[in-house]
């Protein structure tokens, strides 16, 4: 049973460019949550997709942006990169109808790098 | 936002000792939780509290739920080498987590 992946494992992009991350849920999961967590800091809640709709946003700009597809994968997209948004961008996974709110699962993150 | 403060930033102890960290807000939770990050991979959810005052253990780890509903402590008892980490506590509201700055736990030889 394979759990939370996500791709690419690294990247390396440039001031103003764009990037597109994916991430494939734990089977029997339906949600989608992606974080990102600075160098030396705890994951920030980006936004939450489930039924191809986005549920939960947190504070973040619309340059940041996502997308759920039927088979309940994901992409978070950021559009206009800037040197700040070098991260390392968590995608976690749940069944929404287990009620138990905690129990997200994530992958090992993409590391991205702007210069 | 909501901010919870981690505290120690970071630990260095003798493997075998017992290590204590807390997490305060100064916003009541319902549910408090704490995750361990190993380098390259992403949170594991090591506990979760429910209730003020619940005490709940994991093998080594014992977790409780500050009776204020604003805190939260973990306790490691005869720490061994895996136990190397960050260590954060986090809260949920919905289905959004909320994470501490993270205590960062390293063993001496």
């Amino acid at each position: 049973d394979a759990g939370v992946t996500q791709s690419p494992t690294h990247l390396i992009k440039t001031r103003g460019q764009q990037v597109t991350l994916r991430c494939s849920p734990k089977s029997g999961h339906d949600t989608v949550s992606w974080y990102q967590q600075a160098l030396g800091q705890g994951p920030q809640f980006i936004f939450q997709y489930y039924e191809e709709e986005e549920r939960q946003r947190g504070n973040f700009p619309d340059r940041f942006s996502g997308h759920q597809f039927p088979n309940y994968s994901s992409e978070l997209n950021v559009n206009a990169l800037l040197l700040g948004d070098s991260a390392l961008y968590l995608c976690a996974s749940s069944f929404l109808a287990s009620g138990s709110q905690e129990t997200q699962y994530f992958g090992p993150g993409t590391r991205l790098l702007v210069l | 936002g909501q901010q919870l403060n981690q505290s120690p930033q970071s630990m260095f102890i003798q493997e075998g000792e017992d290590v204590s960290m807390n997490c305060t807000s100064s916003s009541i939770f319902n549910t408090w939780l704490w995750y361990k990050q190993d380098p390259g991979e992403g949170p594991v959810l090591l506990i979760a509290l429910y209730k003020a005052g619940e005490l709940t253990s994991n093998g080594r780890l014992t977790a409780q739920f500050g009776i204020t509903r604003k805190d939260s402590f973990l306790n490691i008892s005869a720490s061994i080498p895996s136990d190397v980490g960050i260590y954060f506590c986090a809260t949920a509201a919905g289905e959004k987590l909320t994470f501490g700055t993270g205590t960062r736990l390293t063993i001496i030889p």
